[in-house]
């Protein structure tokens, strides 16, 4: 088993709908998570972090976390088409951070 | 605050030449890590430093492949023979592990090895 699951998509959702990014993770002792943004030739970026279970919101993004079911996610409320890029998460093991491969979204107008 | 500062952004080289690639991390930041991208193999940590000492280099693909951090400000990975197959994106990342601190990422250096 992967570390870190990722569904490499695409995930297509149309301009203003919410789009769902799922992360499962295999280690147990993760505290932190974080969610990065990669558009098609840039590096990636950081978008969201959570640390404790349940909801966290900034702007469109909410993060969701579930330790005991291993379980992170994204939502992104009224996507945009200059949402699409590949979404990685990154379980933080305390002395590095373990990425994921990431899922494509794809927000068609 | 520069962010982290990758040089060069671009390189083109024949088989068998040597590769350098540089890092500069974000000042006061204690950890540096090294990552190659491709589209078969998505993001790969190669290695990475804990106060200028390495920690793992489980990552590094063969004895081609070598990176050193003489300083808490710069780091190099050198690839000495390049082959093709070295050909991809390069990102060097930092982060302070005081705790629950995030990654930053440098805007990679793209290789191709013709």
């Amino acid at each position: 088993q992967k570390e870190v699951e990722q569904n490499s998509g695409p995930l297509s959702v149309p301009e203003g709908a919410i789009a769902s990014l799922n992360c499962t993770y295999s280690d147990r002792v993760s505290q932190s998570f974080f969610w990065y943004r990669q558009y098609s030739g840039k590096s990636p970026e950081l978008i969201m972090s959570i640390y404790s279970n349940g909801d966290k919101e900034d702007g469109r993004f909410t993060a969701q976390l579930n330790k005991a079911s291993q379980y992170v996610s994204l939502l992104i409320r009224d996507s945009q088409p200059s949402d699409s890029a590949t979404y990685l998460c990154a379980p933080d093991l305390t002395d590095k951070l373990i990425f994921g491969t990431g899922t494509r979204l794809q927000v068609f107008p | 605050d520069a962010g982290v500062i990758q040089s060069p952004r671009h390189e083109v080289t024949e088989m068998g030449q040597e590769v350098t690639l540089r890092c500069k991390p974000i000042s006061g930041h204690n950890s540096l890590f090294w990552y190659r991208q491709t589209m078969m193999r998505g993001l790969e940590l190669l290695i990475y430093f804990n106060n200028n000492v390495p920690i793992d280099d489980s990552g590094m693909p063969e004895d081609r492949f070598s990176a050193k951090m003489p300083n808490a400000s710069f780091s190099t990975l050198k690839i000495q023979p390049s082959e093709p197959r070295d050909s991809a994106v390069y990102f060097c990342a930092s982060r302070w592990t005081g705790g629950n601190q995030p990654q930053h990422f440098g805007d990679g250096t793209r290789l191709s090895i013709l």
